[in-house]
């Protein structure tokens, strides 16, 4: 059975700062790779799909890359409403999402 | 825009079945997604539940040991999640997502409902 690892767990870095979260798949898996941000009493939001696919309305700053067991979302400058918690979602023979990322201010 | 919204009691007693809808509007659900149901347990992390596509076939979760039943209704354009035999470790906040059809991904999330399982 396949697991994803996010890490690190917590991440803590200022606005205008680079984030880089990654995704490790525990095997080689399809680039049917998402990643979500996720804010507290809010619904999960798309950002990427298909492991570097902006969703619509996501802005520029977020950016995904990777294959096979190693992806990573990145956010070039952080802005202040960037601070919540990511998850990676791959397709496995279902749904599987990672354990999540938070970003929180420094 | 698309939009969909979750509803039902928001307690639950132990040992008894969980009932939510979900009301969809801005797309047909019978066109090419899933329906599907996500969950998150306080302090914990997203897990998917299950989908239905409108032709009636399901996919659950193997992790819920045959507790869930998603059905739809395309004439009302909603679909339903039926958990039975709740425990505490059922309460959480749920959410209906459309799922890609391909790539499973969740490109539009209801707000979510919150589930307490109590007595």
């Amino acid at each position: 059975e396949i697991v994803l690892t996010q890490s690190p767990a917590t991440l803590s870095l200022s606005p205008g700062e680079r984030a880089t979260l990654s995704c490790r798949a525990s095997q080689s898996v399809s680039s049917y790779l998402a990643w979500y941000q996720h804010k507290p009493g809010q619904a999960p939001r798309l950002l990427i799909y298909g492991a570097s696919s902006r969703a619509t309305g996501i802005p520029a700053r977020f950016s995904g890359s990777g294959s096979g067991t190693d992806f990573t979302l990145t956010i070039s400058s952080l802005e202040p409403e960037d601070f919540a918690v990511y998850y990676c979602q791959l397709r496995n023979k279902w749904p599987l999402f990672g354990q999540g990322t938070r970003l929180e201010i420094k | 825009q698309v939009q969909l919204q979750e509803s039902g009691p928001g307690l639950v007693k132990p040992s008894e079945t969980l009932s939510l809808t979900c009301a969809v509007s801005g797309y047909s659900i019978s066109s090419a997604y899933y329906c599907a149901w996500v969950r998150q347990p306080p302090g914990k992390g997203l897990e998917w539940l299950g989908h239905i596509y409108h032709s009636g076939s399901t996919y659950y979760n193997p992790s819920l040991n045959n507790r869930v039943i998603i059905s739809v209704d395309t004439s009302r354009n909603q679909f339903s999640l039926n958990l039975s035999s709740v425990t505490a470790a059922d309460t959480a906040v749920y959410y209906c997502a459309r799922q890609a059809w391909t790539e499973y991904y969740f490109d539009y999330w209801g707000q979510g409902i919150l589930v307490t399982v109590s007595s």
